[in-house]
């Protein structure tokens, strides 16, 4: 199957600070890529759509200004979090998808911990 | 909210067949069904998905009702690595109306 890579793996930051998580399709072109985040024994909660070239759409209670999200090409999605606290510390997942109703794929996810 | 339902865990002997079901009767006409699986701490895996017919590839089997408000997933000689939980999707679009929500899915346990 296609291959969809984050970077980095894991993560530790200070309260307070930023985190930028990159998504990248590495042999298919991403026409849309979905942000998850997945805390504990949970399932995936899905945080946002983003299109290449639009903003994202972002579901009910995902504050957009704290999750930044960012779909400039066609292989790359950006997740930055905003000022992070303790409790946005989870597991980010991506996944990307070249045409609509075919399989998206998913990236090995990025553990963040924030201190 | 997602669209379907799913029992809570199964267990599997190593070898025989893993059947894991999965019920969304408020399917529409043109929403897809996607199968994906989670091993612990990894980012999920996909499977397989279709539309009404069956469907097979190197991993598993779809069967999907003529109803299609039921679908059942089949693993036909599980191993040991097949140990995940496995999450059923309906969905349908593009973009944003495309989205795959996952629900709670499935823990499947094979067993030695």
């Amino acid at each position: 199957g296609a291959v969809v890579s984050q970077h980095p793996s894991w993560v530790i930051c200070k309260s307070g600070t930023s985190v930028k998580i990159e998504c990248r399709s590495l042999d298919f072109q991403a026409t849309t890529m979905f942000w998850y985040r997945q805390f504990p024994k949970q399932s995936l909660m899905l945080m946002a759509t983003s299109n290449e070239g639009s903003k994202a759409t972002y579901e009910q209670g995902v504050e957009k200004d704290k999750f930044l999200i960012n779909h400039a090409s066609l292989t790359l999605s950006t997740l930055t979090v905003t000022s992070a606290h303790p409790e946005d510390s989870s597991f980010y997942i991506c996944s990307a998808r070249n045409q609509p109703n075919t399989e998206a794929f998913f990236g090995q996810g990025t553990r963040l911990t924030v201190v | 909210d997602a669209k379907t339902t799913q029992p809570p865990s199964m267990d599997c002997a190593e070898g025989r067949a893993a059947n894991l079901p999965c019920n969304h009767s408020t399917i529409s006409g043109n929403e897809y069904v996607y199968w994906y699986r989670q091993i612990h701490s990894q980012g999920p895996q996909y499977i397989i998905h279709g539309l009404k017919n069956n469907e097979t590839n190197e991993m598993a089997s779809l069967i999907i009702t003529e109803d299609r408000k039921s679908s059942t997933l089949i693993l036909p000689h599980a191993t040991l690595r097949d140990t995940a939980v496995y999450y059923c999707i309906v969905s349908y679009g593009s973009g944003n109306t495309g989205k795959l929500i996952f629900g709670q899915g499935t823990t499947l346990q094979v067993k030695p």
